[in-house]
């Protein structure tokens, strides 16, 4: 079955750190993106992608940084400039063409600091 | 304000309840979708309207376009359904802007 894979489900960062987390996707989706949630708040948009070799900044991209090298991938790395990265991050992806029903969603990432 | 409001915050539910949760928006929207997370944080979507009403089982959602409002019913709660449901809309392009969530806990 395809599906969007997330690695890990949990990762600690110690302060002054870059992390990345890591979005795979086999649903042959030209679109993905990157979301982040905090307690008592809507996922918010960090970075998305609608093309290979393509990116643009979301609402809160501000410490964060992603490529997008092949179809299937688009890893986000939280920056040591990210001054409060401890969040639930979630990636997604969308195959615009075929409509809003094919979107799909990964379990997630839950990054925390030591 | 928020573009997308759900209500109640959180619910609690004796196991066999009816339960609506609501969503009201205030952009234009292309579509929108029920989503239910666990809490291991995975995410499903349960459906995407973008009019009328659709049903699974014991879930059924409907929208009302002109309203700009949706609702999540779920008939004969069992403890299984306890989870956040999440309303999110396709605001006129393919981004999402999401609700802040429904806590639901239903007690056997």
């Amino acid at each position: 079955d395809g599906g969007i894979t997330q690695s890990p489900k949990y990762l600690f960062r110690k302060e002054g750190q870059n992390v990345t987390l890591s979005c795979e996707q086999n649903l042959n989706h030209d679109a993905m993106y990157w979301y982040r949630q905090d307690p008592g708040q809507g996922l918010r948009l960090i970075y998305y992608s609608q093309i290979v070799n393509d990116f643009q900044k979301g609402d809160i991209a501000e410490g964060y940084s992603v490529s997008r090298e092949k179809k299937e991938s688009f890893p986000l790395t939280v920056t040591s400039a990210q001054k409060n990265p401890t969040a639930f991050y979630l990636c997604a992806s969308l195959n615009i063409g075929a409509g809003f029903s094919t979107q799909h969603f990964g379990d997630g990432t839950r990054l925390s600091i030591l | 304000k928020n573009e997308v409001e759900q209500s109640p915050q959180n619910l609690t539910a004796q196991e066999g309840e009816f339960i609506t949760i609501n969503c009201s928006y205030s952009v234009g929207i292309s579509a929108l979708h029920w989503l239910q997370q666990h809490p291991g944080g995975g995410i499903v979507s349960l459906f995407m309207l973008s009019s009328g009403k659709k049903k699974h089982g014991r879930l059924i959602a409907t929208i009302n376009i002109q309203e700009k409002h949706s609702s999540l019913h779920i008939t004969a709660s069992h403890p299984r359904d306890s989870a956040v449901y999440i309303c999110a809309v396709h605001y006129n392009t393919d981004k999402l802007i999401f609700g802040t969530g429904t806590r639901l806990q239903v007690f056997p």
